[in-house]
């Protein structure tokens, strides 16, 4: 079974420039998170979606991310303008209800804002 | 809110046991996760603990107090390969479940 996959892997812009990330999740999961996660930190949640609806997106900043999860299926995460605070990995994740509150990680998408 | 803490840095030799320590205070807690992450790779699930005591897997044992606000993940006969992150992680019942991590624990084996 394939996993959460996540692209791309890296990406380095200048600042004031847009940037998106894709993230297909595992087959058949109904909740999806993107997680920010800056190097030596934990993961912060930005958003969590039910299917198609954004459930907790109250830690995104709305001013410049913007999320969609159109078909309930893959999702989009977007940064427009990037600023230089920006450079984090940027981590999907999935899980099922039968999964206990596990989540299932891709390997994330390294952004650097120059 | 929601608080998670856990130390920054371990070090420890090859073939010893660790002990990383969590304390939590959050509202509507359902239960404990750990997760190891390598540098560079994603979080993969270790443990999860949603009643009182000691959950044994292999060389890695978790425990959880529900009445203290306290975790701890303890690795035995340490390999160089254990060398990571381990985030510790707590099971938010709201609005559906929120898992929020602690900041991590990077755990440094030495030969």
């Amino acid at each position: 079974e394939a996993g959460v996959v996540q692209s791309p892997r890296y990406k380095i812009i200048e600042k004031k420039q847009p940037v998106a990330f894709w993230c297909n999740p595992i087959s058949g999961h109904n909740t999806l998170y993107w997680y920010l996660q800056n190097l030596g930190q934990g993961p912060e949640l930005l958003i969590r979606y039910e299917n198609e609806e954004a459930v907790d997106d109250s830690q995104l900043p709305k001013d410049r991310f913007s999320a969609e999860r159109l078909k309930g299926v893959d999702s989009t995460l977007k940064i427009q303008p990037a600023e230089l605070g920006d450079s984090a990995v940027y981590l999907c994740a999935s899980s099922s209800k039968t999964s206990s509150g596990e989540l299932f990680f891709g390997e994330g998408s390294r952004l650097t804002v120059l | 809110g929601q608080n998670i803490d856990q130390p920054t840095e371990m070090t420890a030799t090859e073939g010893a046991i660790v002990q990383i320590n969590c304390t939590y205070q959050t509202s509507g807690f359902n239960g404990l996760f750990w997760y190891q992450q390598h540098a560079g790779e994603a979080p993969t699930f270790l443990s999860y603990n949603v009643l009182d005591g000691l959950e044994e897997k292999g060389r890695f044992s978790s425990f959880l107090s529900r009445s203290k606000g306290y975790s701890y993940l303890l690795l035995k006969e340490l390999q160089m390969k254990d060398s990571a992150s381990y985030l510790c992680a707590a099971l938010i019942k709201a609005a559906g479940n929120k898992l929020t991590f602690g900041g991590g624990t990077r755990v440094l084996v030495k030969p």
